[in-house]
């Protein structure tokens, strides 16, 4: 099963870019890197996914390098409502649906 | 609205005892899971399940068990033999197989915690 590595923790600037890494150098062809937060202990909320090209919603921008053994999750524009632990997931096949293996996850704090 | 609901949201036992949390959607997915989260900690995967009647280990499925009788509720017993179950434990969703996007839903998440 791929795994994932984050750094632990991270502080970013209000209105500054945050750029969140993630390595996951054992990954396959067919698994998708996903990326969630969680914001004092609730659900994790769901932000981005992508496969091999780069993607980008309303909430981020998910850039994965070519090879795709690593990947960056971007918030534009952080705001303090962006503090949360951010998880890089790997979501695998297995048994007819899929897998999701969480890695430990970055502490986003944004600064005033 | 659509969504997942945990129940109960704070859970207080005693050393010994089975307790069962439970866990309904109704978003008609096919696939759901249970994660643990201990403070500080990544989510860890104890069952999910694919289809009604069907489910398997995850990564910490020791002292748990679970059951899948109709495809929106996924009950998780957390019995005498778990050694250290006080934690946080969240439930989710997915549509499965069926579609490529795969997200996953969440629960508010149950808060378990032994005396």
């Amino acid at each position: 099963d791929a795994k994932t590595t984050q750094p632990p923790s991270m502080d970013c600037a209000e209105g500054r870019a945050a750029n969140l890494p993630c390595n996951h150098s054992t990954i396959s062809g067919n698994e998708y890197v996903y990326w969630y937060r969680q914001i004092h202990s609730q659900g994790p909320q769901y932000i981005i996914h992508g496969l091999k090209n780069n993607e980008t919603n309303e909430m981020a921008s998910l850039i994965i390098t070519e090879d795709r053994k690593s990947s960056t999750l971007i918030l534009p524009h952080a705001t303090l409502r962006d503090t949360a632990v951010y998880y890089c997931i790997v979501r695998f096949p297995t048994s007819g649906t899929y897998k999701y293996i969480f890695g430990t996850g970055t502490r986003l704090k944004v600064l005033a | 609205d659509g969504g997942i609901t945990q129940s109960p949201k704070y859970l207080f036992r005693k050393e010994g005892q089975n307790v069962t949390l439970s866990c309904e959607q109704n978003l008609n997915h096919d696939a759901m899971y249970w994660y643990r989260q201990d403070p500080g900690q990544g989510l860890r995967l104890i069952y999910y399940s694919q289809i009604v009647n069907d489910f398997q280990k995850g990564d910490i499925a020791e002292g748990y068990s679970v059951s899948r009788e109709k495809k929106e509720s996924f009950p998780l017993t957390v019995t005498s033999a778990q050694k250290n179950p006080t934690a946080f434990y969240l439930c989710a969703s997915s549509q499965g197989s069926r579609v490529d996007r795969g997200e996953l839903f969440f629960g508010e998440g149950s808060r378990l915690t032994v005396l």
